[in-house]
């Protein structure tokens, strides 16, 4: 089946800090990859997405790269912002298997 | 702003009562699909609906129920609450019917107690 790996949280950095949340997946079929987030009171936003290996999503200064290689989508930022603060949720889709697959999310605290 | 609405926002209601939670998809959307969001199972998937029909199902207890109706909205009806059904409820669309290599978008959540 399916399944997704996520790095445990909570992470805490500094304003401007790198950051990477890593995630690995097990997937039966040729997974499409997400990396979702969730604001403070708010419902699921779709942050970046690739459907194929070697694609990168990108999106706020986000990035992620398919690497079927190691079965990984990695979500780095260079420089974060306070207004990262949010939890980080990992996801995959596989074609015929309609639900997606979400890793455990990882809470994301940045400090001035 | 996803397109997705969702409500009630917020519901609060005794053990073993009934609830009703409705979405509407975004427009043109036909796939509609509910998720529970709570703190030791994080997010599962409930079921899903395409075009009225039910396509798949997932941890979706019993009490639980589902429908899509003509218009697209759809409803989750649970039944005989336990405190265990305490969580954040997701809707989310897509335009297609095998969608979940596609974007599926998401509502704003509805917060059920049950106290």
């Amino acid at each position: 089946g399916n399944s997704v790996t996520q790095m445990e949280g909570p992470v805490t950095l500094s304003e401007e800090a790198f950051l990477t949340i890593n995630c690995t997946y097990t997937a039966t079929g040729y997974p499409s990859l997400f990396w979702y987030v969730q604001y403070p009171g708010e419902g699921l936003q779709l942050l970046l997405k690739a459907t194929k290996a070697d694609d990168k999503g990108s999106n706020k200064g986000f990035e992620a790269t398919y690497r079927k290689e190691t079965t990984s989508f990695h979500l780095e930022k260079g420089s974060v912002q306070v207004s990262d603060s949010a939890v980080y949720f990992c996801a995959l889709g596989t074609f015929g298997n309609e639900k997606l697959t979400f890793g455990t999310g990882t809470r994301l605290t940045i400090i001035p | 702003d996803s397109g997705v609405t969702q409500t009630p926002k917020h519901l609060i209601t005794a053990t073993g009562q009934r609830v009703t939670l409705r979405c509407s998809p975004r427009s043109g959307d036909l796939s509609v699909y509910w998720y529970q969001q709570s703190l030791d199972q994080g997010l599962q998937f409930l079921i899903q609906y395409y075009n009225g029909e039910e396509r798949a199902k997932g941890n979706i207890l019993e009490r639980f129920s589902a429908q899509q109706f003509p218009d697209l909205h759809s409803e989750l009806n649970l039944s005989s609450l336990e405190l265990g059904d305490s969580a954040l409820y997701f809707c989310a669309s897509s335009v297609r019917q095998f969608s979940s290599t596609d974007t599926q978008y998401f509502g704003p959540g509805t917060r059920l107690t049950v106290l």
